[in-house]
């Protein structure tokens, strides 16, 4: 059975950093790419960042780039995003999804909270 | 980039069927796409992926009143025999060479 398991979400401040992590299991992680996906509360999905199976690619979405930085360790089976000077609209629930062509599993999410 | 248009909202009865509308824009209207439903307060779930010529491939356990087809740029959803628990947010998601795209979603309401 496939399980994406995110951590790591919670209050920061406005400016802080945060790291988030997706625990995957149940299939080839090595073989997939990687997303993360957001949602602000009462609002709808918005991609964030993906990155190639063996994590030589990556691609941001505009509002995160140069702020944020997705990362896997194919040896842990675990996807990885960096939230560096985190503001206030970046208040979302993060899910972690694998895709083959499209997103076909995802994770149940983490909650993160900019807020002072 | 492509830009997926859904409806904001639907509603159908219990037990009748409700057709969802995904719509491509101008230039994009072979992409593949693929349907999400999203219950309250959970996670979304894959439902199924749809190509332009109509052909679809469901997630695993989703259910036979859960079928998609196509239409130019419109990908459709249908549900049949709707349920309580069909009662959700759907959306439809695309990508290109450098991003994922979504559709701002439709509630589904069933009466």
């Amino acid at each position: 059975e496939v399980q994406l398991v995110e951590s790591g979400g919670g209050l920061v401040q406005p400016g802080g950093s945060l790291r988030l992590s997706c625990a995957a299991s149940g299939f080839t992680f090595s073989s997939y790419w990687m997303h993360w996906v957001r949602q602000a509360p009462g609002k709808g999905l918005v991609w964030v960042s993906r990155i190639n199976s063996d994590g030589s690619s990556t691609s941001y979405a505009d509002s995160v780039k140069g702020r944020f930085t997705i990362s896997r360790d194919n040896a842990k089976n675990t996807l990885y995003l960096q939230m560096n000077s985190l503001r206030a609209e970046d208040t979302a629930v993060y899910y972690c999804a694998r895709s083959g062509v499209v997103l076909d599993y995802w994770g149940q999410g983490t909650l993160v909270t900019v807020s002072s | 980039q492509p830009v997926l248009t859904q409806s904001s909202s639907a509603s159908a009865s219990l037990g009748s069927s409700v057709k969802l509308t995904c719509t491509l824009s101008s230039g994009h209207s072979s992409y593949i796409i693929a349907w999400h439903q999203q219950q309250p307060g959970k996670a979304p779930r894959y439902l199924m992926k749809l190509e332009g010529s109509g052909s679809y491939n469901k997630g695993s356990g989703v259910p036979d009143r859960f079928s998609g087809s196509s239409s130019g740029a419109d990908r459709y959803l249908t549900i049949s025999n709707l349920q309580s628990e069909d009662e959700a947010d759907y959306y439809c998601e695309t990508w290109d060479s450098n991003t994922q795209v979504f559709g701002g979603g439709t509630k589904l309401t069933v009466l």
